[in-house]
């Protein structure tokens, strides 16, 4: 099955620096990756997604990149803020063409923003 | 706020004993999934409802049950509870079946204690 994994679990970065948090997947089929943002007491929300198609893609302060070849995508927070303290997680489903909705999640990273 | 309620928000409860969690989706979704995140095996995917109808099944263990109804709120039952059912359980909403460009809208969780 899927396996989905994050290379760190937890990552200090200061404020207004920017950070990068990486996953790593196993399914080469896999092509559709989502980032999930878990602030703390709350339940995981949306952040970014991308399809195989692509290698980067932006929002705002955010940015994904994708890397087929070695099966890894990281995320990019600009100018990083104390809301931006949270648990990162990737999310994969088995595959974007049959609509399968097992999104299997990665273990999360903690991001922590120091004023 | 996400527009998905749970209830309870705290549930405190004994081994071998049997919860009902609910979840109210977003006005107009037909998708309800049920994750439960626990510190050891982090967010795992459990089931999903469509428009009333078991969609995909995750790792889901039989002692648990749920169900969708006509008005489009589900219910988590979990019976013969044991210690290593604690966790949080959280509930996702979204408008389509696919899990692709289809973003999920997660509540804030109901936090089982098992004693």
């Amino acid at each position: 099955g899927e396996s989905v994994g994050l290379h760190l679990p937890t990552l200090s970065v200061q404020e207004g620096d920017n950070s990068i948090i990486n996953c790593a997947y196993s399914n080469s089929a896999s092509d559709y990756f989502i980032w999930y943002k878990q602030e703390s007491g709350k339940g995981p929300q949306f952040i970014i997604d991308i399809r195989s198609n692509m290698d980067k893609r932006q929002g705002q302060r955010v940015t994904v990149l994708l890397n087929k070849t070695v099966k890894h995508l990281s995320l990019q927070i600009a100018a990083t803020q104390p809301g931006d303290s949270a648990v990162y997680f990737c999310a994969v489903p088995p595959t974007a063409n049959f609509g399968n909705e097992k999104l299997t999640f990665g273990t999360g990273t903690r991001l922590t923003i120091i004023p | 706020d996400s527009g998905v309620t749970q209830t309870p928000k705290h549930l405190i409860t004994a081994t071998g004993q049997r919860v009902t969690l609910r979840c109210s989706p977003r006005s107009g979704d037909l998708s309800v999934y049920w994750y439960q995140q626990s510190l050891d095996q982090g967010l795992q995917f459990l089931i999903q409802y469509y428009n009333g109808e078991e969609r995909a099944k995750g790792n889901i263990l039989e002692r648990f049950s749920a169900q969708q109804f006509p008005d489009l709120h589900s219910e988590l039952n979990l019976s013969s509870l044991e210690l290593g059912d604690s966790a949080l359980y959280f509930c996702a909403s979204s408008s389509r079946t696919s899990a692709v460009n289809n973003e999920q809208f997660f509540g804030p969780g109901t936090r089982l204690t098992v004693l």
